[in-house]
């Protein structure tokens, strides 16, 4: 079963827009949220990641909010920009660091 | 440094046929994943070695799907018989041990007719 719920699936955002992309989860035992990014034809490369022990973690256009409470976590893309466009994967794992993936967005930047 | 390396890119076979897939991690790299990645889809873990040793296989078909990692270096992921429902892109990521962060290999798109 999917373990990690991932939505939309899909969105186009203007350039210098900014881009949510949510995610939701089950399994409290998780304690790390990671965000993967892939082009086409290219593998997944971690992009940003979180631990439960804090709300939010920026890193340059790149921010992740942590919800616990709600089992909920989300990808900001501030000042969205046309190289952006890609397929962004939500993940999360527990302490044996077997990763459970999301099942994608696909972010559009149009210029 | 160089990436992970997978060969080959592309494989087109028919239904009931092998295929076998080849990976290289990064140097030094002690744990090695491969995961399969169905268009629509996240990466779904098959199996995870540590060196030589196999950590996680669950969600590995045994009945089709082999791999060996005989040196603790490079590594085969092996189909036999193939089935048209293993369509997918197949990935390789290595890391320096578990828990560390994966590196990811370009993958190799199967397509089964």
């Amino acid at each position: 079963q999917q373990q990690v719920k991932q939505s939309p699936q899909s969105l186009i955002v203007q350039k210098g827009g900014i881009s949510i992309i949510n995610c939701a989860y089950e399994n409290t035992a998780f304690d790390y949220f990671p965000w993967y990014q892939q082009f086409p034809g290219k593998g997944p490369a971690l992009l940003i990641a979180i631990r439960p022990d804090v709300s939010e973690k920026k890193e340059g256009r790149f921010t992740i909010s942590f919800n616990k409470s709600a089992k909920q976590f989300s990808l900001h893309i501030m000042d969205s920009q046309p190289g952006d466009s890609a397929t962004y994967f939500c993940a999360a794992s527990r302490g044996d660091y077997k990763l459970s993936f999301g099942a994608g967005t696909t972010v559009t930047v149009r210029a | 440094e160089a990436g992970v390396a997978q060969s080959p890119r592309y494989k087109i076979i028919e239904k009931r046929q092998s295929v076998a897939f080849w990976c290289n991690p990064i140097s030094g790299h002690a744990t090695l994943y491969w995961y399969q990645q169905i268009l629509g889809q996240g990466p779904k873990l098959l199996i995870q070695f540590q060196n030589n040793g196999v950590v996680d296989d669950s969600q590995l078909p045994k009945d089709r799907f082999s791999a060996e990692r005989l040196k603790g270096v490079d590594s085969t992921l092996k189909i036999q018989p193939a089935k048209l429902e293993d369509s997918a892109v197949y990935l390789c990521a290595s890391s320096s041990g578990p828990g560390r962060e994966q590196f990811f290999g370009p993958g190799t798109r199967l397509t089964v007719l």
